[in-house]
């Protein structure tokens, strides 16, 4: 169990540029959730993956937002045309549908800073 | 709709203090309600849980009781260590954990 990693740690942008960051689960957890925290404020959810399927998307996520689990493995989530109040941190978490389902484990996130 | 909101901080306790860090919940259905921690760079961890009203959830000298009559969530240890030092996140779920919901964290300063 090496945990979920996050690549990259941290990215600086420019506004209007589209950025990638990558998600490796822990390799036998087959949810997947994304989730965003600003400054002073609790994880915010984004979306969530069973597997390879996309169960669930904020209402609040913009379509500037898009995210993949191909094969049911690791994800992407993808900004395009950054703007300023994209500039946060991003994190993935996984879990395991077999119990105890409900415990999350976080990855260490991807600050993402737009300038 | 589904929230958390607990209380703000920072909270700076002397080490062997008595904590509580008080958290409150709107929820459909019946949430399971959770604490979380960040200790300073890391990842977010599970701290305890509790699935149903009365349930205890208990971990490392911590505790939150699921008072559903309050729709809270406390939690609370009787002597903080330095060590306890951290941001912690009062959390729900429901319809078979497809969500979470977090609350704002309360970071938690134990000096010796």
């Amino acid at each position: 169990d090496t945990g979920v990693s996050q690549d990259p740690r941290h990215k600086i942008t420019k506004r209007g540029q589209n950025v990638t960051f990558r998600c490796d689960p822990i390799s036998e957890h087959n949810r997947l959730y994304w989730y965003r925290q600003t400054l002073g404020q609790g994880p915010e959810f984004l979306t969530y993956f069973q597997n390879e399927a996309q169960l669930e998307k904020s209402r609040l996520l913009s379509d500037r937002f898009s995210a993949e689990r191909p094969k049911g493995s690791f994800s992407t989530l993808e900004i395009q045309r950054t703007e300023q109040g994209d500039s946060a941190m991003y994190l993935c978490a996984s879990s395991s549908l077999d119990l105890p389902s409900e415990k999350l484990f976080f990855g260490s996130g991807t600050q993402l800073s737009v300038l | 709709g589904d929230s958390v909101t607990q209380m703000e901080g920072p909270v700076t306790l002397s080490e062997e203090a008595f904590l509580t860090i008080n958290c409150t919940y709107t929820a459909t259905g019946y949430p399971s309600l959770f604490w979380y921690v960040q200790y300073p760079g890391e990842g977010l961890q599970l701290l305890l849980k509790a699935t149903k009203a009365d349930d205890k959830g208990s971990n490392k000298g911590f505790e939150a009781t699921y008072r559903k009559e309050t729709t809270s969530f406390h939690l609370e240890k009787g002597s903080v260590q330095v060590s306890d030092s951290a941001v912690y996140f009062c959390a729900l779920s429901v319809y078979n954990f497809n969500k979470f919901y977090f609350g704002s964290g309360t970071k938690l300063n134990v000096k010796p």
